[in-house]
């Protein structure tokens, strides 16, 4: 069955620290993954996802098979980071989203 | 473009009473999912359709859970009768499956959620 795993239920930072929240998944397939991210008083919304390679708001995420990870990273954190982060895994064949617990990232000055 | 709307934004209701919340998503966006997300935990999906017929409502206690879409557009979530455990925060989604990039028709747009308390 699909899963994600996030370990940390909180995180907390330093402004300028470097940030890593961890996703591991498992998936009987070829995965789509993806982080959603929910400010204070906002939406859940898209972060970035594994099959575009990019970089959103300075957080990049790599996708491991070897290690069924997708580890979201920034390597300085802003006070703007704080908020929800969901890591979540994309059932191609059905084309439903399974989302881990979230980490609430906090980052102080 | 317009977001995704629900509403009402919050419900406090009675165990064994009923509850009706409404979504309307995004302009041309086929495909709606309501997900539940209980405090701690992450969105777990309810019910997803594509237009108006079901795709997958695996995960939906038929018992009292009920959601129609019926022109495939606006969506209705029913809870009738609603227990203790159903206090939660209710999102509704939508997405365009009509892009021709890929990774453009997995993107999900979110509501503002309801948020339900039972007592």
């Amino acid at each position: 069955a699909q899963r994600v795993t996030q370990p940390e239920k909180l995180l907390s930072v330093f402004k300028g620290a470097p940030v890593e929240l961890k996703c591991n998944y498992s998936y009987s397939g070829s995965p789509e993954l993806f982080w959603y991210v929910q400010y204070s008083r906002q939406r859940l919304q898209l972060l970035l996802r594994h099959i575009s390679r990019e970089s959103i708001k300075g957080f990049t995420a790599d996708l491991n098979k070897g290690e069924t990870s997708f580890h979201l990273k920034k390597p300085f954190a802003q006070e703007e980071d704080s908020a929800m982060y969901y890591c979540a895994l994309m059932d191609t064949g059905f084309q439903k989203l399974v989302f881990g617990t979230g980490t609430r990232l906090l980052v102080s000055p | 473009e317009a977001g995704v709307a629900q509403s009402p934004r919050y419900k406090i209701i009675e165990k064994r009473q009923s509850v009706a919340f409404w979504c309307n998503p995004i302009s041309g966006h086929a495909t709606l999912y309501w997900y539940q997300q209980i405090l701690g935990q992450g969105p777990k999906l309810l019910i997803q359709f594509q237009n108006n017929g079901v795709v997958d409502d695996s995960q939906l206690p038929k018992d009292r859970f009920s959601a129609e879409r019926l022109k495939g557009v606006d969506s209705t979530l029913k809870i009738q009768p609603a227990k203790l455990e159903d206090s939660a925060v209710y999102l509704c989604a939508s997405s365009s499956l009509a892009g021709v990039s890929f990774p453009s028709s997995y993107e999900q747009y979110f509501g503002p959620g309801t948020r339900l308390t039972v007592t």
